[in-house]
């Protein structure tokens, strides 16, 4: 099976910057991906490691580390309409897709 | 193209009907998903296809029963639900291991 850990809820002002962990267990390893989801929304893809290092795709960036079984968003900048859930998933085959519980992200004025 | 589409986007239905959710994606992915999610809750994965062939189902009641029709559409039929039943059903579709597209589901209730 797999598990994936992330922290269930952060707090944070206009502008700041807020990173979100991720560690994992699985059996297979295909790549650590993240997503979004705004309340009555759909999850939404935002980055994808498949390799260690970091991404940058604008404000937000990701972080792997495959020795460590570790990962982390970081969003930076951070706006209002950040406010949101975020989750890691690791495809453990290359098939499965399955999603850390989620990190509710509150973005304060 | 690059949305899945979701039909219908709420649904209501007692626990001795028969119903069925649609999906449907233009973007040639080979791979298509069902999840179901609850409140504050991650999604939680149901079934895959890949090229049209159920390839993964994660121990799901055979009240659910999933269809693929062609490369474009996923089908969820629901008989003989219960309450518990009730969450947003996600449907997914994704081509690389880098990224799968979700639709914006549709949300169920058992009565």
């Amino acid at each position: 099976g797999q598990s994936l850990e992330q922290p269930s809820e952060v707090t944070a002002v206009e502008g700041a910057i807020v990173q979100i962990n991720c560690t994992y267990q699985t059996s297979g390893f295909y790549g650590l991906s993240w997503y979004q989801q705004h309340d009555g929304g759909a999850p939404t893809f935002l980055s994808y490691n498949a390799l260690d290092g970091l991404e940058e795709t604008g404000r937000f960036s990701s972080f792997l580390s495959r020795s460590d079984s570790y990962g982390y968003l970081l969003l930076q900048e951070l706006q209002m309409k950040d406010s949101a859930s975020y989750f890691c998933a690791v495809r453990p085959t290359g098939n499965k897709l399955t999603f850390g519980g989620g990190t509710r992200v509150l973005v304060k004025p | 193209d690059t949305e899945v589409t979701q039909t219908p986007k709420h649904l209501v239905m007692g626990m001795t009907n028969k119903k069925s959710l649609k999906c449907e994606q233009h973007m040639g992915h080979r791979a298509m998903y069902w999840y179901k999610q609850k409140a504050k809750k991650p999604p939680e994965l149901m079934f895959v296809y890949s090229y049209e062939k159920l390839s993964i189902n994660e121990s799901v009641p055979s009240r659910f029963s999933p269809e693929c029709p062609n490369s474009s559409l996923l089908n969820l039929h629901l008989h003989a639900l219960q309450p518990e039943d009730s969450a947003l059903y996600l449907c997914a579709s994704s081509e690389s291991r880098q990224k799968a597209f979700f639709g914006q589901g549709t949300r169920l209730t058992v009565v």
